[in-house]
């Protein structure tokens, strides 16, 4: 699998956009980038998926560089309750194809 | 989403004690499900990929007699925790891949404290 490189934690403005970047320099043509998070205490949570295309669904936008070696999840509009560490995986889309997480970014939002 | 179900939730028991902690896909069948184990302030490990009616396969350095997994239904995969010490305390957390798309869906991880 991939390993991807996120930044350890970020700040952002509760009502601002969150942007997370991730680096998956080494991912392969089959592989999808999958984006959850887990709040303290409590299992992942997915968020959104993607292959090569921007995805949007009602929690956050997904932006892949044409490339596929960089993504970029974005909450438009920040709430306290996006605190989270945030982790964003590869892996080739077939349900026995394994999860490995790395360490995530841990998104502060401050009122 | 679809859901998993894991229990129990918080268990602790006496050092050599075996546990077992549940992992159920509530709406939908799981031929793969995987267990994961958390410790304090770090990311999940990976432990095993759990199998609907064969072995389970497990990661480099994780024990399979002291880590036994049963997935003997397409909705439910077991982890038992056999002969528990201190250092066995960790949050274990289960998933269910749903076939059709290949998401991954957590359980609610069960906290186990062994005394």
């Amino acid at each position: 699998d991939a390993k991807t490189t996120q930044p350890t934690s970020m700040d952002c403005a509760e009502g601002r956009a969150a942007n997370l970047p991730c680096n998956h320099s080494t991912i392969s043509g089959n592989e999808y980038v999958y984006w959850y998070r887990q709040i303290h205490s409590q299992g992942p949570q997915y968020i959104i998926h993607g292959l090569k295309n921007n995805e949007t669904n009602e929690m956050a936008s997904l932006i892949i560089t044409e490339d596929r070696k960089s993504s970029t999840l974005i909450l438009p509009h920040a709430t306290l309750r996006d605190t989270a560490v945030y982790y964003c995986i590869v892996r080739g889309r077939y349900n026995f194809n394994k999860f490995y997480f790395g360490s995530g970014t841990k998104l502060n939002v401050k009122p | 989403g679809a859901v998993v179900s894991q229990h129990p939730s918080r268990v602790i028991c006496k050092s050599g004690t075996s546990v077992k902690i549940e992992c159920r896909s509530l709406d939908f069948q799981a031929t793969t499900m995987f267990w994961y184990r958390q410790f304090p302030k770090q990311s999940l490990m990976l432990m095993a990929t759990s199998n609907e009616g064969s072995k389970a396969t497990y990661e480099q350095g994780v024990e399979k007699d002291k880590f036994l997994i049963n997935h003997a239904s397409l909705t439910l995969s077991t982890l038992t925790v056999t002969s528990a010490h201190p250092e066995d305390s960790s949050f274990y957390i289960c998933s269910a891949s749903f076939i059709e798309t290949g998401e991954l869906f957590f359980g609610e991880g069960s906290r186990l404290t062994v005394l």
